[in-house]
């Protein structure tokens, strides 16, 4: 059963600084995809950015970018210019093709002004 | 606005009751996924339908069930509700197999 580890509970940030946020994941398949939802407090599920497990370039949605190390298992979400409206939680998810969605436990992210 | 849609958005019920939850997939959507949010268990994956047939199920306890109709909008059964049932309840739709899932804006369900 695949697993999704988030292990920073809370963040904080200055406005317009960057922030990072850690995922790891297991699995044994070769084929998947790797998301980042945002909930904000009206607790919305938001997708953030998205990345398939078999492109090795990093996806990137305006101010957001990810960090995707297949060998390393890893699924970092990094922020820049960070804005008060980015203040949410944030999940790391995986999912196999056609599949759940396998979510962590989360990041409560602050950004503060 | 992801274009799902789900409805009551706050349902407030007592134990030993039955509720049933709405959701309208985006359009053309054929798959769509239940998802429960509480506080001990964290977003739990319960069940997906792919145009009418149930595809697989998750943690989902036997007290609930669930269905997809023709005409693609599911419903979610909850019966004989205990309190440990309270929880954030959404649907995701997606357009096929290996998409991203979209969110509705959840059911916020309280046993009393």
């Amino acid at each position: 059963a695949q697993t999704v580890t988030q292990s920073q509970p809370e963040m904080s940030v200055q406005e317009a600084e960057t922030v990072t946020l850690s995922c790891t994941y297991d699995t044994s398949e070769n084929n998947y995809y790797l998301f980042w939802y945002k909930q904000p407090p009206s607790r919305q599920m938001i997708l953030v950015i998205r990345q398939e497990a078999y492109k090795q370039q990093n996806a990137t949605e305006n101010r957001f970018s990810v960090n995707f190390q297949k060998a390393a298992k890893s699924f970092s979400l990094k922020i820049s210019d960070s804005q008060l409206g980015d203040t949410a939680m944030y999940f790391c998810a995986f999912m196999r093709y056609g599949n759940k969605l396998v979510f962590g436990a989360g990041t409560i992210l602050r950004v503060k002004s | 606005d992801s274009g799902v849609t789900q409805t009551p958005k706050h349902l407030i019920t007592a134990t030993g009751q039955r509720v049933t939850l709405r959701c309208s997939p985006r359009s053309g959507d054929l798959s769509v996924y239940w998802y429960q949010q509480s506080l001990d268990q964290g977003l739990q994956f319960l069940i997906h339908y792919y145009n009418g047939e149930e595809r697989a199920k998750g943690n989902i306890l036997e007290r609930f069930s669930a269905q997809q109709f023709p005409d693609l909008h599911s419903e979610l059964n909850l019966s004989s509700l205990e309190l440990g049932d309270s929880a954030l309840y959404f649907c995701a739709s997606s357009g096929g197999e290996g998409f991203e899932q979209f969110f509705g804006p959840g059911t916020r369900l309280t046993v009393l």
